[in-house]
């Protein structure tokens, strides 16, 4: 099956510092990517979409000058979070698309847990 | 607007079975997700469905009515490590997908 892996798993920083997050598709070209945070016991929300060697779609609301996203190859986006801040911390999860849009499924990463100090 | 409901929380006695019921209004359909969470992983794929019927596969199936807008999983032969969330997702006319909230789902001995 489609494996995408995500890097790295958990990291802890201080408030005002950048953290950048790599998520690669292992095994097939993906697409198009997706960035999805989750804070506990809520479900998965839409950061943003983007296509390779294109910029991001980001959903309403979230600063796309705080989380830039860089899907510079068909195996790796890039999700950098900006002088971060205590409430950016969250479980932020990445999703990979083979195809085109009739195709449907995502394949997801395995997270990365954010925790801002 | 765009809404999918699920249960927030059920519970269940190992080795019974259990149904997760969903039910959807968006703008369009284009098929229908069910994945798995369990705490602090990310979700896996479990089921699609685009037509109506049952979809089966192993101890899980999936069923999908259009005309009423919803969806079930039924889980059989409940084991422990079935506890996690479960997410209903569809694909609306623009292939977005509209995610659920979830159900939690406690497997008891």
């Amino acid at each position: 099956g489609a494996v995408v892996s995500q890097h790295p798993s958990r990291v802890i920083c201080k408030s005002g510092t950048s953290v950048k997050i790599e998520c690669r598709s292992l095994d097939f070209q993906a697409t198009t990517m997706f960035w999805y945070r989750q804070f506990p016991k809520k479900s998965l929300m839409l950061m943003a979409t983007s296509n390779e060697g294109s910029k991001a779609t980001y959903e309403q609301g979230v600063e796309k000058d705080k989380f830039l996203i860089n899907h510079a190859s068909l195996t790796l986006s890039t999700l950098t979070v900006t002088s971060a801040h205590p409430e950016d911390s969250s479980f932020y999860i990445c999703s990979a698309r083979a195809g085109g849009p009739e195709v449907g499924e995502q394949f997801f990463g395995p997270g990365t847990r954010l925790t801002v100090l | 607007g765009q809404n999918i409901d699920q249960p927030t929380e059920m519970t269940a006695t190992e080795g019974a079975i259990v149904q997760i019921n969903c039910t959807y209004q968006t703008s369009g359909f284009n098929g229908l997700f069910w994945y798995q969470q369990h705490a602090g992983e990310a979700p896996t794929f479990l089921s699609y469905n685009v037509l109506d019927g049952l979809e089966e596969k192993g101890r899980f199936s999936s069923f999908l009515s259009r005309s009423k807008g919803y969806s079930y999983l039924l889980l059989k032969e409940l084991q422990m490590k079935d506890s996690a969330s479960y997410l209903c997702a569809v694909t609306d006319s623009n292939y977005q997908l509209i995610w659920g909230a979830g159900t939690k789902l406690i497997i008891k001995p």
